[in-house]
């Protein structure tokens, strides 16, 4: 069964104050890897996927990175609109196709 | 990217009852998906909607419960059917292309708190 773990649960920044998420993955034909951004009553908005090891991606001040069992979002001089939910979610091989199995993501503050 | 919309958006229902939620996507697509978001737990799918036949469901989650429709290649359904206030979640569409490497689009949510 596919695993996802994020951590830390919640992280309070200042602004420009870098830092990074964790999220780390068990699962079987990894077949993406993906983060999302969630804000309050509102659905996940999707940011990047990473497909294998050694691939990253960037937009604006966020870059996700990827290992054989763990990913990280960086978030380079934060600004307060930057404040969410940050999600990651694996896809593998085993069982469904198309099934997200998500953690249950990283709670961001960036006060001013 | 697909923009997906859910009717409604958040509803307050009593114990026994069911509730269907809509979700509309503006382009067609291949995959429809139905997930419920807990309080402090990870997005869980229920089910994946499927065009024409029955909806397949994730365990732990049936068709009695959660029947789903999906009529055409933007419209699809769930019914949470015989609520109970363990019901209470948040309930999200998503859709997604052919390729299982695509991600996934989602739409707003639906709140729903059950007396």
């Amino acid at each position: 069964e596919d695993q996802v773990t994020q951590s830390p649960e919640a992280l309070r920044l200042q602004e420009g104050e870098s830092s990074s998420l964790n999220c780390s993955y068990t699962v079987s034909g990894l077949r993406g890897l993906f983060w999302y951004r969630q804000d309050p009553g509102k659905g996940p908005e999707f940011l990047f996927t990473l497909y294998s090891a050694g691939e990253e991606k960037e937009k604006e001040r966020l870059k996700a990175t990827l290992t054989k069992k763990e990913s990280f979002l960086h978030i380079t001089a934060p600004k307060p609109e930057d404040s969410a939910t940050y999600l990651c979610a694996v896809r593998g091989s085993g069982g469904s196709n198309y099934k997200l199995t998500f953690g249950k993501g990283t709670l961001l503050t960036v006060n001013p | 990217s697909a923009v997906i919309s859910q009717k409604p958006s958040r509803d307050i229902c009593q114990r026994g009852t069911s509730l269907t939620i809509q979700c509309q996507v503006d382009s067609q697509v291949t995959m429809m998906f139905w997930y419920r978001q807990q309080p402090g737990q990870s997005l869980t799918l229920i089910a994946t909607a499927n065009q024409g036949s029955e909806a397949t469901y994730e365990s732990g989650f049936v068709i009695d419960k959660f029947p789903i429709s999906r009529p055409n290649l933007t419209f699809s359904t769930l019914t949470v059917s015989n609520m109970s206030p363990e019901d209470s979640s948040i309930y999200l569409c998503s859709a997604s292309g052919t390729s299982a490497y695509n991600e996934q689009f989602f739409g707003p949510g639906t709140r729903l708190t059950v007396l």
